[in-house]
């Protein structure tokens, strides 16, 4: 089983519309999660840190569900900027941090 | 605001040929990272480091060594290249190491043909 997995889509909605992503991690001890967004031949950059109680940006809502091992990600009210690939970030405990992605889910808005 | 320099942006290898991916940051940033991203694969840690002489394994580490003799540098060492190195490899930093992570600050990213 892979350690982060993500739904690899492409999700592809007409503007105005809402989206969700869902990933999920096989770490239980995992203490670190992020939503990092990554345009076309760029590199990602962080989109949003993730908080057990939930947190909001915006048009941008992260969730984290530490029984089942899953983080969120809801776009409302998508706009044809948020086209991209949404890379899920979870870490790794152990004697030292590793920092391991999801295979990332491509979002693209249609007029 | 240099951030994470990562050069060459481009290189042609031949099967065989050696050679050194460089990375810097400049925001005194104690973890380095280096990864490769392949279609459809994400990205995937391949070596990482939480402080100038220490380094450790990441997901995918064979065929590649690093080493991190000061802060600011961790380079990425292709001994011997194959075509299953042709990639895109991105370094990253962040301030904070565990059991906290911090934002990961990429370079621009080294797009490798092992030909």
């Amino acid at each position: 089983r892979k350690e982060v997995e993500q739904d690899p889509g492409p999700f592809n909605v007409p503007e105005g519309a809402t989206v969700a992503f869902n990933c999920t991690y096989s770490n239980s001890a995992s203490q670190s999660f992020f939503w990092y967004r990554q345009d076309c031949r760029k590199e990602p950059k962080l989109l949003m840190s993730v908080y057990s109680s939930g947190n909001e940006d915006g048009r941008f809502t992260a969730q984290l569900n530490r029984a089942s091992q899953y983080i969120s990600l809801l776009i409302r009210d998508s706009k044809l900027s948020d086209s991209a690939t949404y890379l899920c970030v979870v870490n790794m405990p152990s004697s030292a941090s590793k920092i391991i992605f999801g295979s990332g889910t491509r979002l693209s808005i249609r007029p | 605001n240099a951030g994470v320099t990562q050069t060459p942006k481009f290189q042609v290898l031949k099967t065989g040929q050696s050679m050194t991916l460089q990375c810097a940051q400049d925001m005194n940033h104690e973890y380095m990272s280096w990864y490769r991203q392949d279609p459809g694969m994400g990205l995937r840690l391949i070596h990482y480091s939480v402080g100038a002489g220490i380094t450790d394994q990441g997901e995918v580490p064979n065929g590649y060594n690093v080493s991190r003799s000061t802060t600011e540098d961790f380079p990425l060492r292709l001994l011997s290249a194959a075509p299953s190195q042709t990639s895109v490899y991105f370094c990253a930093s962040s301030y904070a190491i565990y059991p906290n992570t911090g934002e990961l600050f990429f370079g621009e990213g080294s797009r490798l043909t092992v030909l």
